[in-house]
């Protein structure tokens, strides 16, 4: 049992290019949700999605985009990086009811460049 | 913003109790106290929930005020391991809240240094 597997852990990416980081859980979560953090700050919530094929906007979405196509996956695709996305990125998710709390992965640190 | 207050830091001696505090002045009804921690920039864990009554398992107790006002998280034997980012944060029951479904709502919370 794996838990929230994130890839890549660190990335370097430059100013324009695009990148999808991955995340994939195998606890047959129906939840799952990108957040970012940056230094010194609490998380921020970018997408979220109750289950395969439905997605929705959480509070930071401009520059990004995921989709969910099976329950295990949850990708999150930069197009045209930004310095301003230099950031952490953890991926989570939960059952229909947190009861048991979120399960983070250990994050994709990206620095664009 | 955040819904909760909490001191930006704190110190605690190993083998003491770790009392974190927290203020949630608008908390509604149906709103739940979550805490989880972070460790060294690593992803966020949960350690514990409530409604109104005391909470407690094998990594903590929860206590909660009576008008439900503030809630102190206890680490009853805090050990090195401890030192972190500890986050009190305030929502509804994931499947009630609609919207922006499980936004969990991160403040910069309370590092708590752990010191031999």
């Amino acid at each position: 049992n794996a838990g929230v597997t994130q890839t890549p852990k660190f990335h370097i990416l430059k100013i324009g290019q695009s990148m999808t980081l991955q995340c994939t859980q195998d606890m047959n979560h129906n939840y799952m949700y990108w957040y970012r953090q940056d230094p010194g700050m609490g998380l921020k919530l970018i997408y979220y999605s109750v289950g395969a094929g439905i997605t929705d906007k959480g509070e930071v979405p401009n520059g990004y985009n995921v989709s969910r196509s099976t329950t295990e996956d949850f990708p999150l695709r930069l197009e045209l990086a930004a310095p301003s996305q230099t950031s952490v990125y953890f991926c989570a998710s939960s059952r229909w009811t947190d009861y048991y709390g979120y399960t983070f992965g250990s994050g994709t640190r990206l620095t664009v460049v | 913003d955040a819904k909760t207050t909490q001191p930006p830091s704190m110190d605690c001696a190993e083998g003491r109790a770790a009392n974190l505090p927290c203020n949630h002045s608008t908390i509604s009804g149906n709103e739940y106290v979550y805490w989880y921690r972070q460790i060294h920039s690593q992803g966020p864990q949960y350690i514990i929930h409530g409604l109104k009554n005391n909470e407690t398992n094998e990594m903590a107790s929860l206590i909660i005020t009576e008008d439900r006002k503030s809630s102190t998280l206890i680490l009853p034997h805090a050990t090195l391991r401890d030192t972190a980012v500890y986050y009190c944060i305030v929502r509804g029951p994931i499947q009630n809240y609609g919207g922006s479904q499980g936004n969990l709502i991160f403040g910069k919370g309370t590092k708590l240094s752990v010191k031999p």
